[in-house]
């Protein structure tokens, strides 16, 4: 168990709506990733975060931001939901010895 | 060009035979790390196993190996004596470089069955 929680864990929304997707995590680890599992395509990255205030874009970023004003604390946010964002969500982090752990996921469907 | 390759959409193997799971992979880099996740129908994703470029010996977990063939750029998974348990999504990742975020490449993943 590394410690992750990701909220909520199942949503549905409209589509233009704003969704937040919250990872907590209990083990002080200075990485944090948020990935999405869409069939076909397996798991892509969207945001990671450094550290406190220190994100950067991952492979999909378009259409998702990230804040991390904590360090057990990781947010993602869809500012204006489609359909093409129904998907599931992963948080991830990375131990001291560089494996990554994955939350249980979030599954969002936009409609 | 794709980076992990996992050629097996879907593998049915009887219980207790041994299975390898496929995997290949692309990368320029010297250092890297490969990794294998179990994703049972619960969605959950499981870390089973890693192997590091310049590890010399083969990753051991329990009933889990990687076959780690560093100039084929292969790192298949084996699972020895499967159980009904063992039925699931694996996925096969990599992350290039040492230092600084472990950023993770996803193959597309092999659904194994095993059957009674």
């Amino acid at each position: 168990d590394a410690g992750i929680t990701q909220s909520p864990r199942h949503k549905v929304t409209e589509t233009g709506t704003p969704v937040t997707l919250r990872c907590h995590q209990t083990e002080n680890h200075r990485y944090m990733y948020w990935y999405r599992q869409d069939p076909g395509h397996g798991l892509r990255l969207i945001h990671y975060s450094y550290g406190v205030k220190d994100t950067d874009k991952g492979e999909v970023s378009d259409g998702y931001s990230v804040s991390r004003s904590k360090t057990e604390d990781f947010l993602l946010t869809l500012e204006s939901a489609t359909s093409s964002q129904t998907s599931v969500y992963f948080c991830a982090i990375s131990d001291a010895g560089g494996t990554i752990y994955f939350g249980e996921g979030s599954w969002l469907t936009v409609v | 060009a794709q980076k992990i390759t996992q050629t097996q959409p879907g593998m049915f193997v009887q219980e207790k035979e041994a299975v390898t799971l496929d995997c290949t992979y692309d990368t320029s880099d010297q250092s890297y790390g490969l990794f294998w996740y179990k994703q049972p129908s619960s969605g959950e994703m499981i870390f089973l196993i890693y192997q590091g470029s310049y590890d010399e010996q083969n990753a051991t977990e329990g009933r889990y190996s990687l076959n780690f063939q560093k100039a084929r750029k292969s790192a298949n998974l084996v699972i020895s004596a499967s159980q009904l348990g063992d039925s699931a999504m694996y996925f096969c990742a990599m992350r290039e470089g040492q230092r600084g975020a472990q950023k993770l490449v996803f193959g597309q993943g092999t659904r194994l069955t095993i059957n009674p």
